[in-house]
């Protein structure tokens, strides 16, 4: 059984480009996590969603970020006009239910802005 | 609102001995869960251990095992017999048992395996 897949594993954009990170969870699990790490802290939630479904996105900033996850195909976390304060890892976690004590992460997407 | 509090940026080891990684926290809920993950220098987040706010014994992991105190608020992670493939970030997070599986996360302890 793979484990969580994201891709690309580097990515790097100018200022005002878009970014594209995408997760595939473990064969599955419909519960997908997004969290940004940003150099030198820990992992901040963004996003929580189900199939088709945004959950929780108390994370996610207002304005340039938004999720998805359709009902097929990978999740999506998209940045619009990316700044350098975007520069950070972003892992993807998933679960095969809302239960507490499991959840597989992503080996993270590497995003610089320069 | 819970808070995870992880004071050591920094700690170091002799190889073969156990070291001590605090972790304390701060929720006004009954019932949660508490997490211990590794990070190493790759990037990759690697679970390590779980203890339920409601188990009654502290969670062990072959070398890992979690010193779980509820009165006080603390989850320190004990690793027994360090490696030199030991010296990572550790992070310890935490989650709301029942709900769906937001964790929090504390910032993180870098440690050190000295040969």
């Amino acid at each position: 059984n793979a484990g969580v897949m994201q891709n690309p594993r580097h990515l790097v954009r100018r200022r005002g480009q878009e970014a594209r990170l995408r997760c595939s969870p473990m064969k599955g699990h419909s519960h997908v996590y997004w969290y940004r790490q940003l150099p030198e802290e820990g992992l901040k939630f963004m996003v929580y969603l189900q199939k088709e479904n945004i959950i929780d996105e108390s994370g996610m900033p207002k304005e340039r970020f938004s999720a998805e996850f359709p009902k097929e195909g990978p999740s999506i976390l998209r940045i619009q006009q990316v700044v350098r304060g975007d520069s950070a890892a972003y892992f993807c976690a998933s679960s095969p239910r809302a239960r507490e004590d499991e959840q597989y992460f992503g080996p993270g997407t590497r995003l610089t802005v320069t | 609102a819970q808070k995870i509090t992880q004071t050591q940026p920094g700690m170091f080891v002799q190889e073969k001995e156990a070291v001590t990684l605090d972790c304390t926290y701060d929720t006004s809920d009954q019932s949660y869960g508490l997490f211990w993950y590794k990070q190493p220098s790759s990037g990759e987040m690697i679970f390590l251990i779980y203890q339920g706010s409601y188990d009654e014994q502290n969670a062990t992991e072959g070398r890992y095992s979690l010193n779980f105190q509820k009165a006080r608020k603390s989850a320190n992670l004990v690793i027994s017999a360090s490696q030199l493939g030991d010296s990572a970030m550790y992070f310890c997070a935490m989650s709301r048992v029942g709900g769906y599986n937001k964790l929090i996360f504390g910032a993180g302890t870098r440690l050190a395996v000295h040969p």
